[in-house]
């Protein structure tokens, strides 16, 4: 059973437009959530990040937001340029695990020039 | 060399042979782990190393065996895969030593099993 989900696998934007990439999660002891970025040929890299103790985190154009009564979390970003297209992956880190991380799917964002 | 670096970026073998993928951190980092990324689905955790020692293993099968014989390197050692063992396989590596819980990835090894 995926506790980590993000059941849209792929987001197309027009660029300057926002983008809104959503994650849902079934655990109620993860504790800190991360976003990463993944282009092809590359590994994973760390994006943004947001503990349980906040509802909001923003780092230049990426803002993550927690609604943990309803499990749920979102990344914006905005403006949306086309270096922005690749695949975003939601993790989550659950409290009793040191520092296992939970993966979802990932969802492929087009920014479309 | 910075960051996180794993050889070969591209490996292809038969079922029989035996092979080794390797891993290293230049982040000062004293955990590390192995990822598998299949198509369409989730980066599968395989194995985590704290300090040296083998903290997680994923219930993954025998013919993947794990090496970490100092909190830099990691190898991750293939013999008799089976073809739906071809995939991604990632490796990353965190500090415990402050709360971030990143985990920094390397380029991955792209592994085709024939």
């Amino acid at each position: 059973d995926q506790q980590v989900k993000q059941n849209s696998p792929s987001l197309s934007v027009q660029e300057g437009r926002i983008s809104i990439l959503n994650c849902d999660y079934t655990n109620s002891m993860f504790d800190y959530f991360l976003w990463y970025k993944k282009y092809p040929a590359e590994g994973p890299t760390f994006l943004i990040s947001i503990s349980s103790i906040k509802d909001k985190n923003e780092d230049g154009r990426f803002t993550v937001f927690l609604n943990k009564s309803a499990k749920h979390l979102s990344l914006h970003i905005v403006p949306s340029q086309p270096g922005d297209s690749a695949v975003y992956f939601c993790a989550a880190r659950d409290t009793g695990a040191n520092s296992k991380l939970t993966f979802g799917k990932g969802i492929t964002l087009s920014v479309r020039p | 060399e910075t960051g996180v670096t794993q050889t070969p970026r591209h490996l292809v073998m038969g079922m029989t042979n035996k092979k080794s993928l390797k891993c290293e951190q230049h982040l000062g980092h004293n955990a590390m782990y192995w990822y598998k990324q299949s198509a369409k689905k989730p980066l599968e955790l395989m194995f985590v190393y704290n300090f040296k020692e083998q903290t997680e293993n994923n219930s993954v099968p025998s013919r993947f065996s794990p090496e970490c014989p100092n909190s830099s390197h990691l190898f991750l050692h293939l013999h008799t895969l089976q073809p739906e063992d071809s995939a991604l396989y990632l490796c990353a590596s965190s500090s415990s030593r402050d709360n971030s819980y990143e985990q920094y990835f390397g380029p991955g090894t792209r592994l085709t099993v024939t």
